[in-house]
């Protein structure tokens, strides 16, 4: 089964200092990707996703994530944090070769305060 | 054009009760796929209804069902409630429900189990 793992669940970064959020997946063949963002009491909301075009893609907001396949890694950057950046992010797998349909695997989510 | 709506927004039960979700795809969205999100299982996937049909099915017990109607709108549905199923739900919707398509996520139903 699909898995992913976002390394810490807390992150602290000045504002204006980069953001990186690290995200590893579990799949001999590499999955679609995806950066989810959730702002509280808010659903989730798409920065950016990877379906095997460019390795690095580029998102709302300043946001980009780089896709390695040697490291099995999806890791969302971004190079200045700003203050409305406070959310908890989620990365996320779709299996590619499993049939039709939308079924996302989450991440544990990294949650991001900016201190200004 | 208007986002995923969920209703209710908030919600209390007791223990033992059912209770009925029900979501509202963007309009032309034929796909429909609910989340569980918990503090400590985190976001985990549930069930997609694509034309009516349950198409994908995540590992929750038969208490947790579902269901589409021709207008694409869902509600899914909680039997004999358990403390642990408080939690916030999430609907998402996407046109066709091909993999790489993106899923937008409504603001999700909060429910408190008591």
């Amino acid at each position: 089964a699909q898995s992913v793992t976002q390394l810490g669940s807390h992150v602290s970064v000045s504002e204006g200092a980069l953001v990186l959020l690290r995200c590893n997946y579990s799949s001999s063949v590499p999955p679609y990707l995806f950066w989810y963002v959730q702002y509280p009491n808010q659903g989730l909301q798409l920065l950016l996703k990877y379906t095997s075009a460019a390795t690095l893609v580029k998102g709302i907001n300043g946001f980009e994530a780089e896709f390695k396949k040697s490291e099995t890694s999806f890791h969302l950057t971004k190079p200045s944090a700003h203050m409305s950046d406070a959310a908890e992010y989620f990365c996320a797998v779709s299996d590619r070769i499993k049939a039709a349909g939308n079924k996302l695997t989450f991440g544990g989510g990294t949650r991001v305060l900016v201190k200004p | 054009k208007a986002g995923v709506t969920q209703t209710p927004r908030y919600l209390i039960k007791t223990r033992g009760q059912q209770v009925t979700l029900s979501c509202s795809p963007i309009s032309g969205h034929r796909s429909v796929s609910w989340y569980q999100q918990t503090p400590g299982q985190g976001l985990q996937f549930l069930f997609e209804y694509f034309s009516e049909t349950q198409r994908n099915k995540g590992n929750f017990p038969g208490r947790f069902s579902g269901r589409q109607f021709s207008n694409s709108r869902s509600e899914m549905n909680v039997s004999t409630l358990e403390l642990g199923d408080s939690a916030l739900y999430l609907c998402a919707s996407s046109l066709g429900g091909d993999r790489i398509e993106t899923q937008y996520f409504g603001p999700g139903t909060r429910l408190l189990v008591l």
